[in-house]
């Protein structure tokens, strides 16, 4: 167990709606992680958060946003969603903001349909 | 974009073989780090090794690091098919303000028992 904590691990949507997929990091940790991963894309890293401030942004679309909380868990909205978005998402938690060891959440499985 | 590239995609061996991956990545690095995914979980870090080492040893997990080539190896002695999973590389790419963790396409690897 990582410490990081997904929810909801699967889901199943129509095309068009909207989800929120939520993470809390490992206590003590200030910096989140999205990763999203697909077959045909591979492990593709979308936003980071630190300390409730975005940090540095990834292939992450428009329709997607994410924020981090006071209490330091965060949120990844997707919106108008297409067949194109069912992935597996990936939250991830480090303690400083940069370029070491990350711990993953065991992700949320989305499907759309 | 991709900084690592794990090759071989796919390997098969027998229980109690070894497993060699191999990574290689484009630019300079701080570190790399392998990390281990089971079929639909998330990804566990097994190994950094940073850019002064050569080797470094974990278990039965020895990594190398040759810079002047920039590629890494992963090397796992006397395996079990509880090995069996795909098994990444990651370098940090500056992104923003940060270093983020960018991933390789994985190699699969199954261990027959």
């Amino acid at each position: 167990d990582s410490g990081v904590t997904q929810t909801p691990k699967h889901l199943i949507t129509a095309t068009g709606q909207r989800v929120t997929l939520r993470c809390s990091p490992r206590s003590g940790d200030l910096s989140v992680y999205w990763y999203q991963q697909s077959l045909d894309q591979g492990l593709q890293f979308l936003i980071q958060y630190y300390n409730g401030e975005e940090r540095a942004k990834g292939n992450i679309l428009e329709r997607f946003s994410a924020q981090q909380f006071p209490d330091l868990h965060s949120e990844l909205n997707l919106s108008s969603l297409e067949l194109g978005d069912s992935a597996l998402y990936f939250c991830a938690s480090s303690p400083r903001d940069s370029g070491n060891t990350i711990y993953f959440g065991e992700g949320s499985w989305l499907t759309v349909v | 974009s991709q900084q690592g590239e794990e090759d071989p995609q796919a390997l098969s061996i027998q229980e109690g073989e070894n497993a060699t991956m191999n990574c290689s990545y484009k630019t300079s690095i701080n570190n790399l780090q392998w990390y281990r995914q089971n079929s639909g979980r998330g990804l566990v870090h097994l190994i950094l090794i940073r850019s002064n080492e050569r080797e470094k040893h974990s278990g039965r997990l020895r990594v190398t690091l040759d810079t002047s080539k920039k590629s890494s190896s992963l090397l796992i002695t006397a395996s079990r098919a509880a090995d069996t999973a795909s098994y990444f590389c990651a370098t940090a790419l500056p992104t923003g303000g940060s270093y983020i963790p960018t991933f390789g396409r994985g190699t699969s690897l199954i261990v027959h028992p």
